[in-house]
């Protein structure tokens, strides 16, 4: 079946260091899925931070930006310059499927720890 | 703004016993999900619903019950807990279906002796 795998956390790096989160993806079902990230800041629900559906395409949101790379299988989280903000678990997850037939496929989560 | 609440936050049950865990939205999204989170797995689907009325089996029902007595409110129900229940819930709401952005709450960590 579709798989994602992630970066196993925790991840610990200091602020204003470059952060990459590595995604990649096993999708048997579907060519092109659509692929996410989301984000759990301590003490609240998962929330969106960036979604792609176009292989080759770029998305970004608070500074962070992930490619869609159909060739590596890959959807790499990625921020120039941490803040202690940033600090939060990261879901990286696959799409499939439309209306019923729909689903998310999740990956573990990454556990950021961004140090004053 | 859109807001999905969980309660309770925290919750520590006996084996055998009843447990209720409840989740209001007042996003007037037509779906609503259940999930489960532990260590060494992804969020795993339990139940979810496309309305009022509606539950829906997702890929980890067994030892589950849902309720969707409206369209903010969605209630999973253990009416035997086990230890292996012991896990952080949560839910969350959305429109269309699963490609379209999730609405989550904050979770519920569940312990069971």
């Amino acid at each position: 079946g579709d798989s994602v795998t992630q970066t196993e956390g925790p991840v610990t790096v200091s602020e204003s260091e470059s952060l990459i989160i590595n995604c990649t993806y096993s999708a048997t079902s579907i060519a092109y899925p659509n692929l996410f990230w989301y984000v759990r800041y301590p003490g609240e629900g998962l929330q969106l931070l960036l979604k792609v559906i176009t292989a080759g395409q770029k998305g970004s949101s608070r500074g962070f930006e992930a490619t869609y790379n159909k060739e590596t299988t890959s959807f790499h989280l990625q921020k120039a310059s941490v803040q202690e903000s940033d600090s939060a678990v990261y879901y990286c997850a696959l799409g499939e499927g439309v209306g019923d037939n729909s689903k998310l496929i999740w990956g573990l989560g990454t556990s950021l720890v961004v140090n004053p | 703004e859109a807001a999905v609440t969980q309660s309770p936050r925290n919750k520590v049950a006996v084996t055998g016993g009843k447990v209720t865990l409840s989740c209001n939205q007042t996003n007037n999204h037509n779906n609503m999900y259940w999930y489960r989170q532990d260590t060494g797995h992804g969020l795993r689907l339990i139940h979810y619903s496309y309305g009022a009325g509606s539950t829906e089996k997702g890929d980890i029902p067994d030892g589950y019950k849902a309720s969707r007595p409206s369209q903010e409110n969605f209630s999973l129900i253990l009416e035997l807990a086990t230890p292996s229940q012991t896990s952080v819930y949560f839910c969350a709401s959305g429109d269309v279906d699963f490609q379209n952005t999730l609405y989550f709450g904050a979770g519920t960590r569940l312990s069971v002796l």
